[in-house]
């Protein structure tokens, strides 16, 4: 089944300590990025890559790194979490530009710090 | 620049129909419609690559003013699966980049 999975789908922390959300995509897909979507706000998004190795801010990156290895994988790490970063986070791919393509959504990660 | 959806909100009675807009101060390259239902990701609805663009599938359509940096998305004899919040994403010509910005939503209730 063509997906995207995010991992884990629930996490509470605490400030400070480091932490990284998995992304996973198996449609062979280009563009990868991470959103957060907090009530009011909408989707925001934090990182995007549009091929291995390459990778670019997009609103709101403080706080956050992503790397991209492998086509298949795009992890979110926060080096040092702080509670205004408690937020649901998605994962998406398309096949392309993510401007001209549909993107796919992971199910989300609940993050809450403490 | 996020881009301004209206209404923030809206309830209506199955077979009902909505508008729901999203509009940008920038020149759009392109605008893409989600929904949304609670807890759960957003799902694709449609793109629109081109001014003057209409798109549709069902009772759920779209149009894309290019001149005016707007986008519309109708939903037409609303069912109760309508229900939930509609995102636009823009991306602009001006940027060079591949960013979509998405609006705040628009909660769209739909009674029985």
């Amino acid at each position: 089944e063509a997906q995207v999975t995010q991992n884990p789908r629930y996490l509470i922390t605490v400030t400070g300590k480091k932490l990284t959300v998995t992304c996973s995509q198996n449609m062979n897909h280009e563009y990868m990025s991470w959103y957060r979507q907090d009530p009011g706000l909408g989707l925001r998004q934090i990182y995007y890559s549009m091929n291995v190795e390459v990778t670019d801010k997009g609103d709101v990156p403080e706080g956050y790194k992503v790397s991209r290895k492998e086509k298949r994988n795009f992890p979110l790490i926060l080096e040092s979490p702080s509670p205004n970063q408690t937020s649901l986070y998605f994962c998406a791919s398309s096949l392309s530009a993510g401007i001209t393509d549909t993107q796919y959504f992971g199910p989300g990660t609940r993050l809450t710090v403490l | 620049q996020q881009p301004v959806q209206s209404p923030q909100a809206v309830i209506l009675r199955e077979g009902e129909d909505a508008v729901i807009n999203c509009s940008s101060s920038k020149a759009l390259y392109s605008v893409h419609w989600y929904r949304q239902k609670h807890g759960e990701a957003p799902v694709f609805l449609m793109i629109l690559l081109k001014g003057g663009e209409q798109k549709g599938h069902e009772k759920i359509s779209a149009s894309f003013n290019e001149k005016k940096q707007q986008s519309s998305l109708y939903l037409t004899a609303s069912q109760l699966s309508y229900s939930g919040t509609y995102f636009c994403g823009t991306a602009e010509w001006d940027r060079g980049d591949d960013k979509i910005i998405f609006g705040k939503g628009t909660r769209l209730h739909i009674l029985p």
